[in-house]
């Protein structure tokens, strides 16, 4: 069964890098997932689309201080230079077959 | 620019009906999938289903199947997210999203606003 494993909660300090990890469940390493922010009292946002190889493609306006990694079957956010309105909740996201759509359950984040 | 843009929040009474919208601009809306997004009050995010406004192939997340109806009007680049008889359990953000054009990904590329739903007597 596919599944995404986030840590409910992370902290980091102002100005501070952070890194956010995406768990894909066992046999499904080779999946791409995508990123998406939502800050408080907001609709989500879609940063980025992250391959199993590392290499990633951001969507509009995001900046050069979000980037992805990927290790195995584990798929990172990291963020740089923190700032304020970095604080929010981050989820990952992947496809199955056909149209399913699975969400992690997020990954409250924040700043210091 | 891509926008989704949807329709306002929304207070039911159980058992009454609605139909919430979402309007595509900036983009081909009848070469995109839209989809819909469920979030609950505190809690993450759930796939409802998704529909292709070209020739209106729908497919529904074996959770919403039955419970909701999802539509699209392409000559006014709108989609649709319709409920026959509410439930307080349907209290809720909904999201529309659109899916990224590589055929093979369902990867969310832009959301819209969300609609709140409130069902309550």
């Amino acid at each position: 069964q596919l599944v995404l494993t986030q840590s409910p909660s992370a902290s980091a300090s102002l100005g501070a890098s952070v890194k956010l990890t995406c768990t894909l469940s066992s046999g499904h390493s080779s999946y791409a997932i995508a990123w998406h922010q939502q800050q408080p009292e907001k609709g989500p946002r879609y940063l980025m689309k992250l391959n199993s190889d590392g290499s990633h493609s951001k969507g509009d306006g995001i900046p050069d201080r979000f980037s992805g990694s990927s290790s195995g079957a584990e798929r990172y956010l990291t963020i740089s230079s923190l700032q304020s309105e970095d604080e929010a909740d981050y989820y990952c996201q992947t496809w199955g077959t056909g149209t399913h759509v699975v969400f992690g359950g997020g990954t409250k984040l924040t700043v210091l | 620019e891509v926008q989704l843009v949807q329709s306002g929040a929304e207070v039911k009474k159980p058992g009454e009906s609605l139909k919430i919208s979402c309007k595509g601009s900036g983009y081909s809306f009848t070469s995109y999938w839209i989809g819909w997004v469920r979030q609950m009050p505190g809690k993450g995010l759930e796939w409802m289903g998704i529909i292709y406004p070209g020739d209106s192939d729908t497919r529904y997340s074996p959770s919403f199947q039955g419970q909701v109806t999802i539509s699209a009007d392409k000559s006014i680049s709108t989609a649709y997210l319709q409920w026959s008889s509410l439930k307080a359990s349907d209290t809720a953000m909904y999201y529309c999203v659109r899916k990224g054009i590589a055929v093979a990904e369902l990867l969310i590329d832009y959301w819209g606003q969300g609609t709140l739903v409130t069902v309550s007597s």
